[in-house]
Formats: C-alpha cells, structure tokens, sequence
C-alpha cells in the first residue's frame, strides 16, 4: 500500500528566509503524482505544486520549488522568502490509483505546522 | 473553474440526531466524490468514494451505516452522519478529481460537526 510520511510536526522560520518542509513516500506504482497543498486555520486545502513521476524536472510555482529525490522517494517542498501569510499546515499527497476507471484516489501525509516568525 | 460547494460550512446537532452534508459540483459533472475526515491538528483521512450511480465504496473501519453517502446525480454528494456522538465531532471535507486537469483535484471548503 502506498504511504507518505511527514516527519516534521511542526517547523519555525524567520520571516524572508527558505524552509523544507520535507516528504518521503513508498509505492510501488511506477505512474504516481505528488502533491503539496496549505491548509490555514480557516480548513481550505490550497493547492501549491505538483510532480508527476515521469517528470524530468523539479516542478517550480512562484516561491515554491519540490524538490524531487525519485530514487531516494522524497519530495521535500521548498519554500522561499518565507511571508507572514506561509503560517499554516503543509500537507504532501500522493495519488493513488483507484478503481476501474483509473480515478484516483489521495492519500496525505500527517502534515506540517508551519510558523513563520516576524 | 470545477468549484465544489459545500454545505454547510458549521454545524451542532445534539446526540442522538442525523446531521447531512452537501456537496455540489457548481461548474462540472461529479462522477466521483471524495469524502475526509480531519481530527483536529491531524490528517485527512479518506472515509469513502462515491460514484455517481452506485454505492459508496467505504474505507476499512469506516461504518458504513453510520457514514451514509449517497452520489444521486452528477452534481451532488451527500454524507449524512447517523445517530452522531460527540467522538463525530470532526472537520469533514469533500473532493473530487478534475479529469481534465493533471493537478486534478478540487476540495470543498469544509464542515466542522460539533456533536453535544
């Protein structure tokens, strides 16, 4: 069974400054897609960057870099210039196939808090 | 696009009592919905699939006559909590994939049960 693993409960940073946030994963599907979503206070999950397992290069979105370790299966999020709104929980997915129809399902990581210091 | 709206955000029912939640495709067609769970400061934890047409297809150790979900058409899931207890008390959330788009996934927004 696929698994994700977050070993970081919860993390601090000095406002302006880069964190990694790291994941490792286990699957034995060679097709798989990882994910990285924000979850604030209020509960809505925000989708920040994706990597498919195929893909050659690092996925990069604004001030967020994965950082993809394919035969070491990590996939650790790098987050630049840290801002006072990153405070949150950080949340590594995995999609898991699922079904007849390939509809895939998501499994998440225990997550990460993220406070981001002033 | 591809918004699901769900309904409704909080809610307190007492002991005893059946609380629905609503999830509705405003923008395309649901054919799959994706029901979690989050305990608070945890993970979501997948409880159920619901396809459009059929039955629910339940995670293991999820009751599946507590957990009512029903998938009627392809704009709406529902997730009725039956006889709720205070351990019921969670924050669910509902998804679905976007088949057209490799980042593939929308959420809804949440409802947080308080069971007293």
């Amino acid at each position: 069974a696929q698994k994700i693993t977050q070993t970081q409960p919860g993390m601090f940073v000095q406002e302006k400054e880069a964190v990694t946030l790291d994941c490792t994963y286990d699957t034995s599907d060679p097709s798989y897609g990882l994910f990285w979503y924000k979850q604030p206070s209020s509960g809505e999950m925000i989708f920040l960057i994706y990597q498919g397992s195929y893909d050659q290069q690092n996925a990069t979105e604004g001030r967020y870099s994965l950082n993809f370790q394919k035969a070491r299966k990590s996939a650790n999020l790098v987050i630049s210039a840290s801002q006072l709104g990153d405070s949150a929980m950080y949340f590594c997915a995995m999609r898991e196939e699922f079904g007849v129809d390939s509809s895939y399902k998501l499994i998440f990581g225990s997550g990460t808090r993220l406070l981001v210091r002033p | 696009g591809a918004v699901v709206s769900q309904h409704p955000s909080w809610v307190i029912c007492k002991s005893g009592t059946s609380v629905k939640i609503e999830c509705r495709s405003l923008d395309f067609q649901a054919t799959t919905m994706f029901w979690y769970r989050q305990f608070p400061k945890q993970s979501l934890m997948l409880m159920a699939t619901s396809n459009e047409g059929s039955k629910a297809t339940y995670e293991q150790g999820v009751e599946k006559d507590k957990f009512l979900i029903n998938h009627a058409s392809l704009t709406l899931s529902t997730l009725t909590v039956t006889s709720a207890h205070p351990e019921d008390s969670s924050f669910y959330i509902c998804s679905a994939p976007i088949i057209w788009d490799t980042y593939g996934y929308t959420f809804g927004s949440g409802t947080r049960l308080t069971v007293v």
